[in-house]
């Protein structure tokens, strides 16, 4: 169990680029969710996935953000047209569903992104 | 729809002495509810959660919550601070049944004086 593992750990970019984040949640965990932190604020939850179906998005995610977990397995997030309030940091997690353990999630180091 | 609400966005405690940070949390339907530890550029460690059993929760690195439903508390507490507790916290909640997509509060960033 490596934990969960996002890429890249920081991203600049200028306005207006397209930017894509990977998430590699634990192996064996089938629900992987995104958050976005900015400075001085907690997570905010943007979406969720079970297994590869996308069981609900944030009114946080704007038609320029887009999430995808084709095979179940990895996942990505991409921000098209990049703002600079687009700048924060980008958090995955993953847990199990079946258990009282699965009200767990783990949080992988974060992808902070730079809009200059 | 719920939510959880961090009073003190900034606490300090003299090493060795008692640590107490607050949340106060409001939801439809009986909570779950966690603490999370932040240390810079890192993501987010669980300390302990509150899932209807034991009123009481004990958690990582000597903390302790305990859930109080008259008062809709569930605050974090430990005897004795040390130096390598500070961090910032985060007080979470998600629904009991189904959606488990987590609320935060907005944080306290505790310091430990020597």
């Amino acid at each position: 169990d490596t934990g969960v593992s996002q890429n890249p750990r920081h991203k600049i970019t200028k306005r207006g680029q397209n930017v894509t984040f990977r998430c590699d949640p634990i192996s064996e965990h089938n629900r992987l969710y995104w958050y976005r932190q900015t400075l001085g604020q907690g997570p905010e939850f943007l979406t969720y996935f079970q297994n590869e179906a996308q069981l609900e998005k944030s009114r946080l995610l704007s038609d320029r953000f887009s999430a995808e977990r084709p095979k179940g397995s990895f996942s990505t997030l991409e921000i098209q047209r990049t703002e600079q309030g687009d700048s924060a940091m980008y958090l995955c997690a993953s847990s199990t569903r079946g258990t009282e353990s699965s009200y767990e999630q783990y949080f992988g180091p974060g992808t902070r992104l730079t809009v200059t | 729809a719920q939510s959880v609400t961090q009073l003190g966005s900034h606490v300090s405690v003299s090493e060795g002495a008692l640590v107490l940070l607050r949340c106060n949390y409001s939801s439809s339907v009986p909570p779950y509810l966690f603490w999370y530890v932040q240390y810079p550029n890192q993501g987010l460690q669980l300390l302990l959660k509150y899932t209807s059993a034991a009123t009481l929760v004990k958690g990582i690195n000597g903390f302790e919550a305990e859930f109080k439903k008259s008062e809709t508390s569930f605050h974090l507490t430990k005897p004795s601070a040390h130096m390598s507790d500070a961090a910032e916290y985060f007080c979470a909640v998600s629904l009991l049944f189904g959606n488990e997509k987590l609320t935060f509060g907005t944080g306290t960033r505790l310091t430990i004086i020597p």
